[in-house]
């Protein structure tokens, strides 16, 4: 099946500046790949997804980029806020059937201080 | 809308004892899941149902199973709780590709 590895497991950055996560995968079938953020005692919820027919997604101060031969794919924040302190979970899934097997990182923490 | 709902929110459990979670969704998905996050680690699937009457095993279903009710609900039972039991369980639904997480509940076997 497949599996996901997600670095760093911790990452403090000051306001401003910008924040990089990184994962890779193994399931070369894998063509969905989105970003979870969750705060402490909360829900996951996507910030970020893209698929692989693109290399490249941006959404205001975030970005994801995925590189299909390497079988990686990055998350960059930039401008970082206190508001983005929080744990940051990438996921692959392969398409098999009508549901997405969502395969999960291990997590991210990231802190930003003011 | 309330999005994907959860009960209980928090539950303590003694080894060997039973209990079921529930699940239900308001959004008309299709599918829905059922993962479980310890900490350090991500969320692992632990059952899923890609439309109503179906289910499926995913990364870790031992020791549990499942019950799709109807297209709204989605039911996780733990039939002798163990203490490597003990975690965050959260559902979700999805219709093509986000996934949209309940609340969580956490469970505690001791």
């Amino acid at each position: 099946g497949e599996n996901v590895e997600q670095h760093p497991s911790t990452l403090s950055v000051q306001e401003g500046d910008s924040a990089v996560i990184k994962c890779t995968y193994s399931d070369s079938a894998s063509n969905y790949f989105p970003w979870y953020k969750q705060e402490l005692g909360k829900r996951p919820q996507l910030i970020i997804d893209i698929r692989s027919n693109v290399g490249e997604k941006k959404d205001q101060r975030i970005a994801v980029t995925l590189n299909k031969t390497a079988k990686h794919f990055s998350l960059h924040i930039t401008e970082t806020q206190p508001e983005d302190s929080a744990v940051y979970f990438c996921a692959a899934s392969p398409p098999r059937g009508s549901a997405r097997q969502l395969t999960f990182g291990s997590g991210t923490q990231l802190t930003v201080l003011p | 809308n309330a999005g994907v709902t959860q009960t209980p929110k928090f539950q303590v459990l003694k080894t060997g004892q039973s209990m079921t979670l529930q699940c239900a969704q308001d959004m008309n998905h299709n599918s829905m899941y059922w993962y479980r996050q310890d900490p350090g680690m991500g969320l692992r699937l632990i059952y899923y149902s890609a439309s109503e009457g179906t289910t499926d095993k995913g990364e870790v279903p031992n020791g549990y199973n499942v019950s799709r009710l109807n297209k709204r609900e989605f039911s996780l039972r733990l039939e002798s709780a163990a203490p490597s039991q003990t975690s965050v369980y959260f559902c979700a639904s999805s219709e093509v590709y986000e996934q949209y997480f309940g609340p969580g509940t956490r469970l505690t076997v001791t």
